[in-house]
C-alpha cells in the first residue's frame, strides 16, 4: 500500500483532457513539493513535473501539474496516442524513516 | 550528453550480495546528490536510497535498511549500492537518478535487472 494515492487506471480518447489524481496527508504532499514521472512502456521513467507545476524544458505544455493541500494532480490536455504510459507522482515524507514516496502508479490508457 | 549507465546486476541466490554500480558522465557528478529507485516485476517504483554530494547526508527506505548501502566516488563519477542479505523480495529493475533535491529525479539511467533465486 503506497503512501500516495493514485488511481489505478485512467482513460480518454485523443484530443481529451484527463487528469490523474495523486493524494497523501500533512506529512508529505501537505508540506513538500510534489513530482510526477511518466513511464513509457519498455523504458526507464522521465521526470514530467517538479516542484508541484514547474515542467523541465523538452516536456509539452500539454502537461500540468498543480497542488491544493495534502492532493496534487496531473492534467494532460489535447490528448495523443503517445501519452499511453504509467504515471507516478512522488513526494518527500517528513514523518517516514525512510522519506521517499512514489504512488501507486497510473496506467493511461488512450482509446 | 547527461548520461547515467548501471551495471552489476544479475542473478544471486537468496541471502547473498551484490554491488551494482553507476556511471556518471556529461555533468558536474560531486554537485548533485545521487538516488537509487527500484521497480519490482509488474510494479510501481519504489525509492530505495539518497546520497548527499558529498556522501555526508544518506537516506534509506526502511525495506532496506541495514543490509544496502549506498555510496559514492566523486573522483571516479560514480554511484554504488552494496546489496547484502538479499531476498526475494529485492528482485527488480534498479535504475540509479540524479537528484536535485528530494525527489526530484533527473534523469534516470537504463536500469540494471536484479534477480534474487534459488
Amino acid at each position: 500500500q503506497s503512501v500516495l494515492t493514485q488511481p489505478p487506471s485512467a482513460s480518454g480518447t485523443p484530443g481529451q483532457r484527463v487528469t490523474i489524481s495523486c493524494s497523501g496527508s500533512s506529512s508529505n504532499i501537505g508540506s513538500n513539493y510534489v513530482y510526477w514521472y511518466q513511464q513509457l512502456p519498455g523504458t526507464a521513467p522521465k521526470l514530467l513535473i517538479y516542484r508541484n507545476n514547474q515542467r523541465p524544458s523538452g516536456v509539452p505544455d500539454r502537461f500540468s501539474g498543480s497542488k491544493s493541500g495534502t492532493s496534487a494532480s496531473l492534467a494532460i490536455s489535447g490528448l495523443r496516442s503517445e501519452d499511453e504510459a504509467d504515471y507516478y507522482c512522488a513526494a518527500w515524507d517528513d514523518s517516514l524513516s525512510g522519506p521517499g514516496v512514489f504512488g501507486g502508479g497510473t496506467k493511461l490508457t488512450v482509446l | 550528453q547527461v548520461q547515467l549507465v548501471e551495471s552489476g546486476g544479475g542473478l544471486v541466490k537468496p541471502g547473498g550480495s551484490l554491488r551494482l554500480s553507476c556511471a556518471a558522465s556529461g555533468f558536474t557528478f560531486s554537485d548533485y546528490y545521487m538516488s537509487w529507485i527500484r521497480q519490482a516485476p509488474g510494479k510501481g517504483l519504489e525509492w530505495v536510497s539518497y546520497i548527499s554530494s558529498s556522501g555526508s547526508t544518506i537516506y534509506y527506505a526502511d525495506s532496506v535498511k541495514g543490509r544496502f548501502t549506498i555510496s559514492r566516488d566523486n573522483a571516479k563519477n560514480s554511484l554504488y549500492l552494496q546489496m547484502n542479505s538479499l531476498r526475494a523480495e529485492d528482485t527488480a529493475v534498479y535504475y540509479c537518478a540524479r537528484a536535485y533535491t528530494a525527489m526530484w529525479f533527473d534523469p534516470w539511467g537504463q536500469g540494471t535487472l536484479v534477480t534474487v533465486s534459488s
